[in-house]
């Protein structure tokens, strides 16, 4: 099956700092979606973004569907951006979502 | 705007004894999907509904498991026979078509011991 890998697996970075994090993925894909999981456990969602570029606050996501990649940037990072960042995706034929093993961020004030 | 919920939020019971999480997805939603996250592991794939059947699930997903969508507005998930490593987060998720994004509900940490 399809193999989801998401780099760093963490990442630490102090307050107005800029990252990107990046998911790798083994085959072509239909859907991919990217979440932070808060404090609580809950799934957030950030962007559905199988192919192209979106931008939303401080926070823009882009898909190279071609070259099996996607990234996710954070600008100027607050403390309540720290947690864990997961892709997921859903390869072609199937419904479901493969989740990436997520990056872990941290955020210092 | 519309959103999943699920309860109860947090379940404990005891191995062995039966277990029901329940989910009422968006209304207008029409494929359904059960996935669960062990603490500290990436969240995992179990089943996906559609039509009023499975349409996949995955190798975790043996005969301990069903679903069902009794009403047309619940979705549950029952474990027959609990044991210790079904101790996880459980997240209902939905979407309109096969092509656009998966709403999740908040989950439900499912505790067995």
């Amino acid at each position: 099956g399809i193999q989801v890998e998401q780099s760093p697996p963490d990442l630490i970075l102090q307050e107005g700092a800029n990252s990107t994090l990046r998911c790798n993925f083994s085959d072509s894909v239909n859907n991919l979606q990217w979440f932070h999981q808060n404090p609580w456990g809950q799934l957030i969602n950030l962007f559905y973004i199988p192919s192209g570029t979106k931008q939303n606050g401080r926070l823009s996501a882009t898909t190279v569907a071609t070259e099996r990649y996607s990234l996710l940037y954070i600008s100027s990072s607050q403390t309540t951006d720290s947690g864990v960042y997961f892709c997921a995706v859903g390869a072609s034929g199937t419904y479901k979502y493969i989740f990436g093993t997520g990056t872990r961020l941290k955020v210092l004030a | 705007e519309p959103e999943v919920t699920q309860t109860p939020s947090h379940q404990v019971t005891q191995m062995g004894q039966e277990v029901i999480l329940r989910c009422v997805p968006i209304s207008n939603h029409l494929y359904f999907y059960w996935y669960r996250q062990i603490l500290g592991q990436k969240v995992e794939f179990l089943v996906s509904f559609y039509n009023n059947e499975i349409s996949e699930k995955s190798e975790i997903f043996d005969d301990q498991f069903s679903v069902e969508r009794p009403d047309g507005s619940n979705f549950t998930l029952k474990i027959r026979s609990t044991k210790l490593e079904d101790s996880a987060m459980y997240f209902c998720a939905g979407r309109e078509s096969s092509y656009n994004e998966q709403f999740f509900g908040p989950g439900t940490r499912l505790t067995v011991l």
